[in-house]
């Protein structure tokens, strides 16, 4: 099936640091998500991007769409306490429905004080 | 605002039991799916559905069943549970099956299947 591959897996940084992870595919996108999952918890939606190059702020998050639709990142600047959990790429395929979004695995973030 | 809402929150389960994860939704949304999520695998999608009456496989359907007999609710059954079924469900909805209508999340369901 498709593959969405997101990275790094992990990251340990230390507060205050900037973030950045990113997810890249070789299919083309129409939209990209990037939710958060707290521990025990569901994800939450972060951020939605819907055209190629769109660039999207929600807070200290940035996130894009690229350029190729087969690519997008996240960052986070300044990074607190409260940013650490798992966070998600999420991508719908060009022409699929609902039923075609297909999520990276993951990049498990973790923060020093 | 209940938003997505996921019963039971833990369950286990003897191998060959039967049983129905609940998901219900107040947001009047066309579109409810559910996955699952393991360790390592991200979340993958196993049935959804556009709307009352409507339903579809997903990526991972086998061993599971669901319904959608109102806009609310939207079930799903495991026949005869298997060791490989242990995983964390999580059920989202959103407004209509449209790529700018992003998925909402419930809290998931920890079903462990002994």
């Amino acid at each position: 099936g498709q593959q969405l591959n997101q990275s790094p897996q992990s990251m340990f940084i230390q507060e205050g640091e900037d973030v950045s992870m990113n997810c890249t595919s070789s299919s083309i996108f129409n939209t990209w998500l990037w939710y958060k999952q707290d521990p025990g918890e569901g994800p939450v939606l972060l951020i939605a991007l819907y055209k190629a190059g769109e660039l999207t702020s929600n807070g200290r998050l940035t996130a894009q769409f690229g350029i190729t639709r087969k690519d997008s990142f996240l960052n986070i600047s300044a990074s607190i306490p409260s940013d650490v959990g798992i966070y998600f790429c999420a991508g719908q395929l060009k022409g699929g429905s609902q039923g075609n979004l297909i999520f990276g695995k993951g990049t498990k973030l973790s923060v020093k004080p | 605002n209940a938003g997505v809402t996921q019963t039971p929150k833990f369950q286990v389960l003897k191998t060959g039991q039967s049983m129905t994860l609940q998901c219900a939704q107040d947001m009047n949304h066309e579109y409810m799916s559910w996955y699952r999520q393991d360790p390592g695998m991200g979340l993958r999608l196993i049935h959804y559905s556009v709307g009352a009456g409507i339903t579809d496989q997903g990526e991972v359907p086998n061993g599971y069943n669901v319904s959608r007999s109102t806009t609310e609710d939207f079930p799903l059954r495991l026949l005869s549970a298997a060791p490989s079924q242990t995983s964390v469900y999580f059920c989202a909805s959103s407004l209509a099956l449209q790529s700018n209508q992003p998925q909402h999340f419930g809290d998931g369901t920890r079903l462990s299947i002994l």
